[in-house]
């Protein structure tokens, strides 16, 4: 069965440093990923997704995100975080013959001015 | 607003009863996916339904159902609720089941609260 681990739990930074935040699945085919972010008492809304071809994802807000098949790895980036980051970030994997999503259980991201 | 509906925002219950929760997907959505938050478990992924058929079902309970109608709305039914059953409950859609996946619409959410 796919899983997804997000090894990180709680996170905290202060702005302008950097982010990296870890995720692993486990799935031997073709897979779909994503990085949803959910903000303080809000919906869960799409950051960045990798279907195929280049690796390295851009998505909103200045995230991006490193496809390393080799790796089962699909960590998000941010050079430099703002206050406006802190939420919930969750990876999920959706295998290629499926469209069920798979999420972990999210870290918390703390920016602090 | 992202397009997918939830209703009602917060429920509160007491145990033993029954609720409703009531999703109308984004325009031009097909599929419908209900996941259940909660702090200890995360996002578990309960069941999906494609045009009216139930596509495919994750860590639902026997107590917890659901269905879409031919309006493309799904409700998510829970009953003999427990203290255990109060999370949020999201409600997802998505264009075409089995094409090019462009990531699900989530709604708001409906936080149930059991006491």
């Amino acid at each position: 069965a796919q899983s997804v681990s997000q090894h990180n739990h709680h996170v905290i930074l202060s702005e302008a440093a950097s982010l990296e935040l870890g995720c692993n699945y486990s799935y031997g085919g073709t897979v779909n990923l994503f990085w949803y972010v959910q903000y303080p008492g809000q919906h869960l809304q799409l950051l960045l997704k990798y279907f195929s071809g280049d690796p390295l994802v851009k998505g909103i807000k200045g995230f991006e995100a490193e496809f390393i098949k080799s790796k089962f790895s699909f960590n998000l980036r941010k050079p430099s975080v703002q206050w406006s980051d802190t939420a919930e970030y969750f990876c999920a994997v959706m295998s290629g013959d499926t469209d069920k999503l798979i999420f972990g259980t999210g870290t918390r991201l703390q920016v602090f001015p | 607003d992202s397009g997918v509906t939830q209703t009602p925002k917060h429920l509160i219950t007491a145990t033993g009863q029954r609720v409703t929760l009531r999703c109308s997907p984004r325009s031009g959505d097909l599929s419908v996916y209900w996941y259940q938050q909660s702090l200890d478990q995360g996002l578990q992924f309960l069941i999906q339904y494609y045009n009216g058929e139930e596509r495919a079902k994750g860590n639902i309970l026997e107590r917890f159902s659901a269905q879409q109608f031919p309006d493309l709305h799904s409700e998510l039914n829970l009953s003999s609720l427990e203290l255990g059953d109060s999370a949020l409950y999201f409600c997802a859609s998505s264009a075409q089941w089995g094409r090019p996946p462009y990531g699900y619409t989530f709604g708001s959410g409906t936080r149930l609260t059991v006491v």
